[in-house]
């Protein structure tokens, strides 16, 4: 089936560091992804939509300088995380749309910790 | 706009039924969803309710549907203590793949 892959799964940097995370479908094109963050017993936000060949779409109150995201290539879509401070230190998850019933195909998801 | 509510923690001992409640706003909403994220672990779904259903019951899980009073509950039978997850119910966009997520249950099954 449709798959997802995440990478980093875990990354652990020092403050001031930029990050960034991949998120590519597998065996299938995806035009557009999502970009979530999920503190710790938290449900996960939608930050933003990623849309081939143009600019992301940003939900409101997220900082577009500060998570940059790049959708290069119909497989591919990174989130870069500029200058990043312990506040940014959260669990991420990127996602693909699916088709029928199925509304989305989630990565595992990156644990980002800055000290 | 919209917003998904769900109880935050549910204890249950090893074999009873365990019930995860969810009540939702956009009623246009045409699929429900109940995920489940284990640890330190992206999102599983687990199974799905079509807007004009009722009831669908799929192995140990029933989901049940009152759209009228927009709540959707999860009733998962013969509980394992594999079952200790995070369980988040989803309502889907009208038009398109977009999803809110409940703030998820906490589910811990003692053996």
């Amino acid at each position: 089936g449709a798959v997802v892959s995440q990478h980093p799964s875990w990354v652990i940097c020092k403050s001031g560091t930029s990050v960034k995370i991949e998120c590519r479908s597998l065996d299938f094109q995806a035009t557009t992804m999502f970009w979530y963050r999920q503190f710790p017993k938290q449900s996960l936000m939608l930050m933003a939509t990623s849309n081939e060949g143009s600019k992301a779409t940003y939900e409101q109150g997220v900082e577009k300088d500060k998570f940059l995201i790049n959708h290069a290539s119909l497989t591919l879509s990174t989130l870069t995380v500029t200058s990043a401070h312990p506040e940014d230190s959260s669990f991420y998850i990127c996602s693909a749309p699916g088709t029928g019933i199925q509304p989305q195909h989630f990565g595992d998801g990156t644990r980002l910790s800055i000290l | 706009g919209e917003d998904v509510e769900q109880s935050l923690f549910l204890s249950v001992r090893e074999g009873d039924s365990s019930v995860i409640n969810c009540t939702y706003t956009d009623s246009s909403s045409t699929y429900l969803y109940w995920y489940k994220q284990e640890p330190g672990a992206g999102l599983q779904l687990l199974t799905y309710i079509f807007s004009n259903m009722d009831m669908k019951q799929d192995q140990r899980l029933t989901v049940l549907l009152n759209k009228k009073d927009k709540h959707l509950s999860l009733r998962i039978a013969d509980t394992q203590t594999g079952d200790s997850a995070i369980y988040f119910c989803a309502e889907r966009e009208a038009a398109g793949n977009k999803l809110t997520f409940g703030g998820g249950t906490r589910v811990l099954v003692k053996p």
